[in-house]
């Protein structure tokens, strides 16, 4: 069974700055998908980035970048030029790739994260 | 990405009684899921919805709790029967657009008294 590890419950920071947030999973799968998730307390749940396990690249999206180590089975989320907006529960993610069909996601316990003024 | 909506945004409900969740979807999707967040928790799985068959649910959830229906590809509903208040937690739906993304509904935040 996959699990999924955010070993950070809470974080501050000031903002502009940089925050990394961790995560490690375990899987025996090759194949899967990782995502970092944000719910801010509205409580809807917003795509931030998402990472396919067989491309070594990280991926990028603005402000936000991720660290994939395949091998360490890590996975952590750079929050560059920290925003006031960025203030949310972060969740880390892993859904497994099934062929021509969808599946379940499996979510950390998340990291809430405060960007102080 | 996708847009979908759900109904109510939030319910507060007797304990005994059944609320019945909505979920809807802008465009066709083969899969929905329905997850649960309980206060300070993360999300869980209840259960898969394919349009056509039967509700796949997890352990630990069970169809007479959480009867589940999909009517068509753009939507579905959860109920929760006969609630306590350990079911006061936040419903999501999701749907996946190209089978590796999830995107979630707003959310349905039920409160059990």
């Amino acid at each position: 069974a996959q699990t999924v590890t955010q070993s950070q419950p809470e974080m501050s920071v000031q903002e502009a700055e940089t925050v990394t947030l961790s995560c490690t999973y375990d899987t025996s799968e090759n194949n899967y998908y990782l995502f970092w998730y944000k719910q801010p307390p509205s409580r809807q749940m917003i795509l931030v980035i998402r990472q396919e396990a067989y491309k070594q690249q990280n991926a990028t999206e603005n402000r936000f970048s991720v660290n994939f180590q395949k091998a360490a089975k890590s996975f952590s989320l750079k929050i560059s030029d920290s925003q006031l907006g960025d203030t949310a529960m972060y969740f880390c993610a892993f859904m497994k790739h099934v062929v021509g069909g969808d599946d379940k996601i499996i979510f950390g316990k998340g990291t809430r994260l405060h960007i102080l003024p | 990405s996708a847009v979908i909506s759900q109904k109510p945004s939030r319910d507060i409900c007797q304990r005994g009684t059944s609320l019945t969740i909505q979920c809807q979807v802008d465009s066709q999707v083969t899969m929905m899921f329905w997850y649960r967040q309980q206060p300070g928790q993360s999300l869980t799985l209840i259960a898969t919805a394919n349009q056509g068959s039967e509700a796949t649910y997890e352990s630990g959830f069970v169809i007479d709790k959480f009867p589940i229906s999909r009517p068509n590809l753009t939507f579905s509903t959860l109920t929760v029967s006969n609630m306590s208040p350990e079911d006061s937690s936040i419903y999501l739906c999701s749907v996946s657009r190209q089978a590796d993304t999830q995107y979630f509904g707003p959310g349905t935040r039920l409160t059990v008294l």
